[in-house]
């Protein structure tokens, strides 16, 4: 099972906008409602941003947002801030297991 | 609150099996809704999903790491492990024990803990 295909990077300005896609098969991201994404800081524990391919979590703001069309799925970070760059992956459920993506670095410029 | 926590070697030996422990607290192991499953990171490079399992044993696995991977569970300690045979430098990894919801996502991530296979 191959990872997920993400960027692997994109960057963007203080309140700018910018969206990590998430590309996978009709075996994984397009038939599945279970598409996640976490963001990971280098030493820490991942963190979940987005469940459901558009529901956020309790605490996480709503800068943040989820969408899915055909075999892609996409994180959408509005606003951005200083303290968003990180690394992000998505998650997607693939029948009987799971698969991540290939991660994306966003960098706030 | 829910905290997960790993436990085992930091370093195993080319070949041999890679042992690991994630000690669960705040929440019961016998949780029926949970799965609770591994994730590791080697170094320079991205997540990767090892598999899950469920208090009852029911389990699932990455097609790759199949043939390798043994999960099980200790009600008793609150507990569920790792284990995965024949290791090589390519199993060096920061492993990472974590809940598994009924919407198939992870919540709630252990610290992570560094194994690194070397002779």
């Amino acid at each position: 099972q191959s990872a997920l295909t993400q960027p692997r990077s994109v960057s963007g300005s203080p309140g700018q906008s910018v969206t990590i896609s998430c590309t996978g098969t009709s075996s994984d991201v397009g038939v599945s409602n279970y598409v996640s994404w976490y963001q990971h800081h280098p030493g820490k524990a991942p963190k979940l941003m987005v469940y459901d391919v558009s529901k956020r979590p309790s605490g996480v703001p709503d800068r943040f947002s989820g969408s899915k069309s055909g075999n892609t799925a996409s994180l959408t970070i509005s606003g951005l801030q200083a303290e968003d760059e990180a690394d992000y992956y998505c998650c997607s459920h693939a029948g009987s297991f799971y698969v991540f993506g290939t991660g994306t670095k966003v960098t706030v410029l | 609150q829910l905290q997960l926590q790993e436990s085992g070697p930091g370093l195993v030996k080319p070949s041999e099996t890679l042992s690991l422990t994630c000690t669960v607290s705040g929440d019961s192991i016998t949780n029926n809704f949970y799965y609770w499953a591994w994730v590791r990171q080697p170094p320079g490079k991205g997540l990767e999903w090892i598999g899950s399992i469920h208090y009852t044993g029911r389990s699932y696995f990455d097609p790759s790491l199949r043939s390798r991977v043994t999960l099980s569970v200790d009600t008793s300690k609150n507990q569920f492990s790792l284990k995965l045979r024949s290791v090589t430098a390519a199993d060096t990894a920061v492993y990472y024990c974590t809940r598994e919801t009924e919407s198939s996502s992870y919540w709630s991530w252990g610290q992570g803990t560094l194994v690194t296979v070397s002779s």
